[in-house]
């Protein structure tokens, strides 16, 4: 089974700052990882997938990047609608998280 | 508009059953494999079981092998995921999702709780 690790488990950032957060796979999955946002109370809604192509309606700020066993996700400018829990996912498994807050 | 509607989530004791069901519309239900994803509260998704299109192939997680059941009616749209010998490590929100291209999770229903509790 695929391992999959993010990091960090959680930041604090200000209104325009830029965040990057990893996902690391414990083997070469090429491009197919995929990204979550999910905010408090809410279901999780598919941002990114195969590693970089964002889905209709999300916000360009959002961007994805990697291959092989690195991945990022990364927000240019925080806004405060992104305070959420950020997933990464390959087939049938889930990244453990990063929860994203302002400062 | 693509919908998925989950129902069916409630409160039952140690080892009783409960039958889920997600009624899907505004796409093709019968062209897209399907899935159950678990998340308790505070935690990650947590994948359970899928189902072909068609209904012919299914497969589970190792923790509800021999206990769930996933099935669907494609002529009624709906998927169900029935439960049995429910433990307290159960309790969760379910949901269904679709999947999408690349083995992505495109569209989740709005989940159901289920709480084994005795």
């Amino acid at each position: 089974d695929i391992q999959m690790t993010q990091s960090p488990s959680s930041l604090s950032a200000s209104v325009g700052d830029r965040v990057t957060i990893t996902c690391r796979t414990s083997q070469d999955i090429n491009i197919y990882l995929a990204w979550y946002q999910q905010k408090p109370g809410k279901v999780p809604k598919l941002l990114i997938s195969a590693a970089s192509t964002l889905q209709s309606g999300v916000p360009s700020r959002f961007s994805g990047s990697g291959s092989g066993t690195n991945f990022t996700l990364t927000i240019t400018s925080l806004q405060p609608e992104d305070v959420a829990t950020y997933y990464c996912q390959k087939s049938i498994t889930f990244g453990p998280g990063t929860k994203v807050d302002i400062k | 508009e693509v919908q998925l509607v989950d129902s069916g989530g409630g409160l039952v004791q140690p080892g009783g059953s409960l039958r889920l069901s997600c009624e899907a519309s505004g796409f093709t239900f019968s062209s897209y494999w399907m899935h159950w994803v678990r998340q308790v509260p505070g935690k990650g998704p947590v994948w359970v079981s899928r189902i072909k299109y068609d209904g012919t192939y299914t497969n589970y997680a190792d923790s509800v092998k021999g206990r769930f059941t996933i099935s669907r009616d494609n002529a009624k749209n709906t998927l169900y995921l029935q439960m049995n010998s429910l433990r307290d490590e159960d309790t969760a929100v379910y949901y269904c999702a679709r999947e999408g291209a690349g083995y992505t999770f495109d569209y989740w229903g709005q989940g159901t709780l289920v709480t084994v509790s005795s």
